[in-house]
């Protein structure tokens, strides 16, 4: 089976702390993503990787970081949290594959930022 | 460039029928694939059923089916039969050029006893 798992189910975080939001997946994939999920505005994607040391912003980067040391880590960083990043984190990978490559889903990080 | 549109924000259906959830798309690409997810209450999204552009059949698994019309460009799903644990949110999405997926605004559906 196919396993993505993030770090955290729930966090919560001071305003102006830099956190780290770590995921990883065990099934060799290349691509990797990070979403936010708030309600009313569906999923958005934060940054993507198809490769190691590779990133590329998505819809919603600002205030973001991402790092990909490791073909199956995908880390997303907070440089400095505030409360509208309070929010649902995804993290999923999937393969390199044209039109069949379906996304893995980690369980979701709830982040609160007070 | 992708677009994924879901048009119903919420449904109900009575517990054992069947409920279909809507998704048009919008892609120049030939070949494509087209998912859908579930996300219930905890928060995980799970993968349930897959169809590819070049697909003679629609998809099925188990309870699960894709009425898929390439020219009107839409994957609808179909769930039969349908159960409490089906109550839920519904994304439609599908990859563009870059692998990355881009969702629908999700379909919440209520199951009613």
């Amino acid at each position: 089976d196919v396993k993505v798992t993030q770090s955290s189910r729930y966090l919560v975080k001071r305003t102006g702390e830099k956190v780290f939001l770590e995921c990883v997946q065990d099934m060799d994939h290349e691509n990797m993503f990070w979403y936010r999920q708030d309600p009313g505005l569906g999923l958005r994607l934060i940054y993507f990787s198809y490769d190691v040391k590779m990133k590329e912003k998505g819809d919603i980067p600002e205030g973001y970081s991402v790092s990909r040391e490791k073909k199956e880590r995908f880390s997303l960083i907070l440089e400095s949290a505030s409360t509208n990043q309070t929010s649902m984190y995804l993290c999923a990978s999937s393969r390199t594959g044209g039109a069949g490559s379906e996304a893995f889903f980690g369980q979701g990080t709830r982040l609160t930022v007070v | 460039a992708q677009k994924i549109t879901q048009t119903q924000p919420g449904m109900f259906v009575q517990e054992k029928e069947a409920v279909t959830l809507d998704c048009t798309y919008d892609t120049s690409d030939q070949s494509y694939g087209l998912f859908w997810y579930k996300q219930p209450s905890s928060g995980e999204m799970i993968f349930l059923i897959y169809q590819g552009s070049y697909d003679e059949q629609n998809a099925t698994e188990g309870r699960y089916s894709l009425n898929f019309q390439k020219a009107r460009k839409s994957a609808n799903l179909v769930i039969s039969a349908s159960q409490l644990g089906d109550s839920a949110m519904y994304f439609c999405a599908a990859p563009d050029s870059s692998y990355k997926l881009i969702f629908g605004s999700g379909t919440r559906l209520l199951v009613r006893p």
